[in-house]
């Protein structure tokens, strides 16, 4: 069973578009991450959310945690060829000792 | 700082074969956790160490199994290998708190088994 469902699966867009992906639960994360994922190698952490209703910048990027900590946002302004990747979102849980669940992810294409 | 190390990053091996992974982890971490992650069901927890013993593990049959070093180096076994057992391969390392804590991820073991 899946606890966090990405959404979109897949996103193809052009450069200096605008993104959002998703990721939702019906349980309450004490925590919940981002990643990017370029093939072939591990995921790089973006950003910690861990209050409700927090947000975070990262340049272009903009997280959200929700205000129930069941659900996360990213999203990505004038979007680069550069921000091409898998996208994953991880919560973790303090009755299950913090290890990280993680969402299938978001495969965000940018092209030129 | 390095950042976490994994060993080798290409492996090929045959079914029913054994195989080894090592992690070394960041330097001060003393945490180890392992991944498995596959197109179908994305990223998976398999079990993490702790000052050498396993505190958590995920829903993986017994043929995966790790171990943590006093250096907090860690390795992970899987036996009788089977063709599903093909994946990337993920080691995370973080500092040990009272709650959560930062995972940084190695750059994985490619695992292919033919």
């Amino acid at each position: 069973t899946q606890l966090l469902e990405q959404s979109p699966q897949f996103l193809s867009i052009q450069e200096g578009e605008n993104l959002t992906v998703y990721c939702n639960s019906s349980s309450v994360f004490s925590s919940l991450q981002w990643y990017r994922q370029e093939p072939g190698e591990g995921p790089v952490l973006l950003v910690t959310v861990v209050t409700g209703g927090e947000v975070k910048k990262l340049k272009r990027l903009t997280f959200q945690f929700g205000d129930a900590r069941k659900d996360s946002s990213l999203h990505i302004t004038a979007a680069q060829p550069g921000d091409t990747g898998l996208y994953l979102c991880a919560g973790a849980r303090s009755n299950s000792g913090y290890a990280l669940n993680f969402g299938k992810g978001t495969s965000l294409l940018v092209t030129p | 700082k390095a950042g976490v190390t994994q060993t080798p990053r290409y492996l090929i091996k045959t079914r029913g074969q054994q195989v080894t992974l090592s992690c070394s982890p960041i330097s001060g971490h003393r945490s180890v956790s392992w991944y498995q992650q596959t197109p179908g069901q994305g990223l998976q927890f398999l079990f993490e160490y702790f000052s050498e013993t396993q505190r958590n593990k995920g829903n993986f049959p017994g043929r995966f199994s790790g171990r943590q070093f006093s250096n907090s180096r860690s390795e992970m076994n899987v036996s009788t290998l089977e063709l599903g057992d093909s994946a990337l391969y993920l080691c995370a390392s973080k500092e040990v708190g009272q709650g959560f804590t930062e995972a940084f991820f190695g750059q994985g073991t490619r695992l292919t088994v033919v």
